[in-house]
């Protein structure tokens, strides 16, 4: 049984340009929400999706965007990218508000 | 808002020392409570949980015990391994946007020499 998997593992993008991340759920979970970890920072909640649809969300600019699909993985969207988005982001999922696991993330560097 | 105070780092200990990492919360009502641990490379790993007050979480040897009077959930082990190197994050569940976030402290970064 695969656990949550996201990708790609690590990505350098340039200021202002646009990024998307991509998560799949444990099997048999159906929400997802991203956290952003900054470099020796416990992880931020950024937001949460279930029934494709934004459940909640937290202290994060429009900027981030995000997605889930009918098969209940996601996509996080970070536009015009700044120095300070540079972290790692994490993808969790969950059987609804249950325990959630977490995936390995995906390290991403603005340059 | 809900928060989460725990001991900053590093921390480097000998194998066999024992373990101690504070965290503190601050929450409405009596949100469940974590122990995560971050390898190097790696994401999140449940450590430990505990649900209501009173609870003990424990798991690899690690254990830690919900506190409502002090609202605190330290961290222990009796004898730390090098394999327990690692960051370890206190965490509790957030439901008041309606459904669970997790809100974490800052990480405690801990090297076990041997």
């Amino acid at each position: 049984d695969a656990g949550v998997t996201q990708s790609p593992t690590h990505l350098i993008k340039t200021r202002g340009q646009q990024v998307t991340l991509r998560c799949s759920p444990k099997s048999g979970h159906d929400t997802v929400s991203w956290y952003q970890q900054a470099l020796g920072q416990g992880p931020q909640f950024i937001f949460q999706y279930y029934e494709e649809e934004e459940r909640q969300r937290g202290n994060f600019p429009d900027r981030f965007s995000g997605h889930q699909f009918p098969n209940y993985s996601s996509e996080l969207n970070v536009n015009a990218l700044l120095l300070g988005d540079s972290a790692l982001y994490l993808c969790a999922s969950s059987l609804f508000a249950y325990e959630q696991y977490f995936g390995p993330g995906t390290r991403l560097t603005v340059t | 808002g809900n928060s989460v105070t725990q001991m900053e780092g590093p921390v480097t200990l000998s194998e066999e020392a024992f373990l101690t990492i504070n965290c503190t919360y601050t929450a409405t009502g009596y949100p469940s409570l974590f122990w995560y641990v971050q390898y190097p490379g790696e994401g999140l790993q449940l450590l430990l949980k505990a649900t209501k007050a009173d609870d003990k979480g424990s798991n690899k040897g690690f254990e830690a015990t919900y506190r409502k009077e002090t609202t605190s959930f330290h961290l222990e082990k009796g004898s730390v391994q090098v394999s327990d190197s690692a960051v370890y994050f206190c965490a509790l569940s957030d439901l008041s946007g309606g459904s669970e976030k997790l809100v974490f402290g800052k990480g405690m970064k801990l090297t076990v020499n041997p």
